[in-house]
């Protein structure tokens, strides 16, 4: 079964510095996407970043990129210059490329401090 | 507005009592999960469905059934409610391939 594990329960940073979310996944597939959630205090969730496991390169969404260890089963996130507004809760997810199924792991509540 | 519709938003059950969860999504989209949501524990799949008349079992699926007897919609149920089942209740769908899934606004029920 996968699992999905994310050891790092609460995280803070100051505005405009940068913070690396860590993210641990367990498949035996080799077709399969990766994502980052955010939940802020409105509990909507919201997409922050995917990444298809097939491509190599590292997924970048303007101050959101994922540093991606295929081997390692690793799929971090590194937000830049980071903003008050990005004060929430981060999960980060696994889908099956097999059966659709889509997994969450624990969830990191960041907080940016001003 | 498109997107997925939680129903209801907040409900309060007695151990023992039932009730249905009902999630609706107007994007045509073949996936839908039903999470619940604990301090802790993160989001936790329930059951899940890759089709109209498909549904398959999550990771935390006891206490729980569910039916997709049509596309849009993927009902949740809860036939004998116990306080272990007081969480919020998210539903999501997604179109299966790379692309990411809307979820709903989420149900909060608390089973006293």
């Amino acid at each position: 079964a996968q699992t999905v594990t994310q050891s790092q329960p609460e995280m803070s940073v100051q505005e405009a510095e940068t913070v690396t979310l860590s993210c641990t996944y367990d498949t035996s597939e080799n077709n399969y996407y990766l994502f980052w959630y955010k939940q802020p205090p409105s509990r909507q969730m919201i997409l922050v970043i995917r990444q298809e496991a097939y491509k190599q390169q590292n997924a970048t969404e303007n101050r959101f990129s994922v540093n991606f260890q295929k081997a390692a089963k690793s799929f971090s996130l590194k937000i830049s210059d980071s903003q008050l507004g990005d004060t929430a809760m981060y999960f980060c997810a696994f889908r099956s490329g097999n059966t659709g199924k889509l997994i969450f792991g624990q969830g990191t509540t960041l907080q940016v401090k001003p | 507005n498109a997107g997925v519709t939680q129903t209801p938003k907040f409900r309060v059950l007695k151990t023992g009592q039932s009730m249905t969860l009902l999630c609706a999504q107007d994007m045509n989209h073949e996936y839908m999960y039903w999470y619940r949501q604990d301090p802790g524990m993160g989001l936790r799949l329930i059951h899940y469905s890759v089709g109209e008349g498909t549904t398959a079992k999550g990771e935390v699926p006891d206490g729980y059934n569910v039916s997709r007897l049509k596309k849009q919609n993927f009902l949740l149920g809860l036939e004998s409610a116990a306080p272990s089942q007081t969480s919020v209740y998210f539903c999501a769908s997604g179109e299966g391939t790379f692309y990411g899934y809307t979820f709903g606004s989420g149900t909060r029920l608390t089973v006293v």
